[in-house]
């Protein structure tokens, strides 16, 4: 069984801080992807990385894939409130996006 | 342009009672996926469907549920029986092919009491 521990569970950070949010496996994933999720509401899609070692960057979120393909990271710089929300990882298998293994989640909270 | 719809948004159900979820995926997406989110844990895969196809059911509990996409209409979940244990957020996703991004609707909250 694929499982992603994510960590922190809970982050709570003054406006303005940096922050990182690590995702690890034992297991390799042919891509990773990073959702937020806020409450009452689904997933959203933020980004999928997809190479061994890739770095993606999205406005002040920046994802890296790590070179083995187990782990990701996501560090966000200058955290604002509207940031806040719950930040889930998943992985995907070798035959696409239809049975994703997400993360365990943290939940983020920017204090203004 | 519609994202996923779900409904209902909420559903409360006695033990021993039936709960259907539907699921209506984003125009010109094909491919529907069922994932159950229990408090404070991830979300859990549980089947992946095409129209007329269960494709795979390898995360559905074996008894008291099914799902189905039929060739009209939405793609339906349905739990028989349904016991304290099964409630929780009930995710629906759709794309238009395997390997593209999942849009996921937001969910019907089971509650059974």
């Amino acid at each position: 069984t694929q499982l992603l521990e994510q960590s922190p569970q809970f982050l709570s950070i003054q406006e303005g801080e940096n922050l990182t949010v690590y995702c690890n496996s034992s297991s390799v994933f042919s891509s990773l992807q990073w959702y937020r999720q806020e409450p009452g509401e689904g997933p959203v899609l933020l980004v999928t990385v997809v190479t061994g070692g890739e770095v993606k960057k999205l406005k002040r979120l920046t994802f890296q894939f790590g070179d083995a393909r187990k782990d990701s990271s996501l560090h966000i710089t200058a955290a604002q409130p509207g940031d806040t929300g719950l930040y889930l990882c998943a992985g995907a298998g070798n035959f696409g996006n239809e049975k994703l293994t997400f993360g365990t989640g943290t939940r983020l909270t920017i204090i203004p | 342009n519609a994202g996923v719809m779900q409904n209902p948004r909420h559903l409360v159900r006695r033990r021993g009672q039936e709960a259907r979820l539907r699921c209506s995926p984003m125009k010109g997406h094909s491919h529907v996926y069922w994932y159950r989110q229990l408090p404070e844990e991830g979300l859990k895969f549980m089947v992946y469907l095409q129209k007329e196809n269960i494709i795979d059911e390898s995360g559905m509990p074996k008894e008291r549920f099914s799902a189905e996409f039929p060739k009209e209409g939405p793609s339906i979940l349905r739990i028989q029986q349904v016991v304290r244990g099964d409630s929780a957020a009930y995710f629906c996703a759709s794309s238009p092919a395997n390997g593209s991004p999942l849009h996921f609707g937001n969910g019907t909250r089971l509650t059974v009491t």
